[in-house]
Order: C-alpha cells, then structure tokens, then sequence
C-alpha cells in the first residue's frame, strides 16, 4: 500500500531563516506531487504541483521554491522566511493521469511552521 | 470561474441524529467531486468520490453523498452522527482534466 511522509511535524523558525520541508512517497510510482498551505485551519491554498522530476509548477507567487530530485521526494523551500509563512503544510500525492483516470488526492500528516 | 462552495461554517448535531453538510460547485462540463476530513492537527483523509454512474455514493465511517446535477450539489450526509465525527470537512471539484479545487471547508460539531 501506499503512505506518504512529511518531516519534521512542527518547527519554529526565525524570521529570514531558510527553510526545509520534505516529503516522501512510498510504494507507488511516477506520482503527482502537491505542496498546499493551510492557514488558520481552514482553506488549502496550493502552492505547487509536480508531474515528474524537476518538473515544478508553481500556482502562487512567493518567497517558497519547491524540488523533485528524486521521483518519490518533494521539497518545499525558502531563503528567508517570513512571519506570513507560518501556517500548515500538506503534502499530497495522486496517481498520474491517464485515459479515465480520476486522481484522488492522498495527504500527508502535515507540517505546522511558526516563524517568529 | 470553476469554484466549489461550502454554505456553512459550522454545523451543530446532536449524537444520533442525522447530519448534512452542504457543498455546491460551479464548473463547465461533468465534474469529478470529492469529500474529505481533517481531524485537528492531521492531515486530511479521502471520504468518497463521484465519478459517474448512481448519484448515491458510499464512502468511509458511515458516510455518504449525494450528487445532484440539476442543483449542482453534492451534500455530505450520515444517518446518525456519532461524537467521534466531529472534524473539519472539505469539498472538492475537479472540472475535468483541471486541477482539483477545494472548498473553504464546514466544521462539524457532534454534541454528546
């Protein structure tokens, strides 16, 4: 079966400090790969997907970057947070698309960042 | 604009009793429509999906949902609500081969 990855759980970072969120996949192959945010325990705001292997889409224009080194593995980064990037990060993963195929999103456990 | 819309913050429930948690969505073409929870702190977990086929569809915990292409409606329901269900809940919409769109999510709350 498939599971999902994110690490570490929680973090606390200075403001202008980088950043590092990563995301792993298990048990599956050639995944699609999403990076939301989620604020104030409400709406997901995405902020990039994946189709492949440094293949990165971004959906919102900010201070965070993301990476694909590796099929199964996300990265989501900055240089130099900020106080609004606090909030919760959900990975997600789905199936890639073919002829008929509705791709559910599987989520990870999520990360909880409060920059200060 | 494809959008999906969750009418209601909070819903409040008594145990045992039935519960609906609404979800309307405008989109071009057959959408694809998912229900997801999130308990406090985790990540959020696949309910149902509908694809095509009988407007009923059965999920997870009892759960199910109702598509209703003339309403453009796909209300979340459970015919006796249980304490433990008490979580956030979310509707999504994929318009065809576009991106899944989620809504602003409904918190339900189950009273003892």
């Amino acid at each position: 079966s498939q599971t999902i990855h994110q690490w570490p759980a929680t973090l606390v970072q200075p403001v202008g400090s980088p950043l590092s969120l990563e995301c792993t996949v298990e048990g599956t192959s050639n995944p699609n790969l999403y990076w939301y945010r989620q604020a104030a325990g409400r709406g997901l705001q995405l902020l990039f997907y994946s189709v492949g292997i440094g293949q990165i889409s971004s959906e919102v224009p900010q201070n965070l970057s993301a990476s694909r080194p590796q099929d199964r593995q996300f990265i989501l980064s900055s240089k130099k947070l900020l106080l609004s990037d606090s909030g919760f990060y959900l990975c997600a993963w789905s199936t890639s698309g073919g002829a008929g195929n509705v791709e559910t999103q599987y989520f990870g456990p999520g990360t909880r960042l409060l920059v200060l | 604009a494809q959008s999906v819309a969750q009418p209601e913050d909070q819903v409040n429930v008594a145990e045992g009793n039935p519960l609906t948690v609404k979800c309307t969505y405008s989109v071009s073409g057959n959408p694809y429509l998912f229900w997801y929870v999130q308990y406090p702190n985790r990540g959020l977990q696949f309910l149902l999906k509908y694809i095509t086929g009988d407007n009923l569809v059965k999920g997870s915990y009892g759960f199910e949902a109702e598509f209703n292409k003339s309403q453009t409606s796909f209300h979340l329901k459970k015919p006796s609500a249980l304490v433990s269900d008490s979580a956030l809940y979310f509707c999504a919409v994929r318009p065809g081969a576009s991106k899944i769109i989620f809504g602003s999510g409904t918190r339900l709350s189950i009273r003892p």
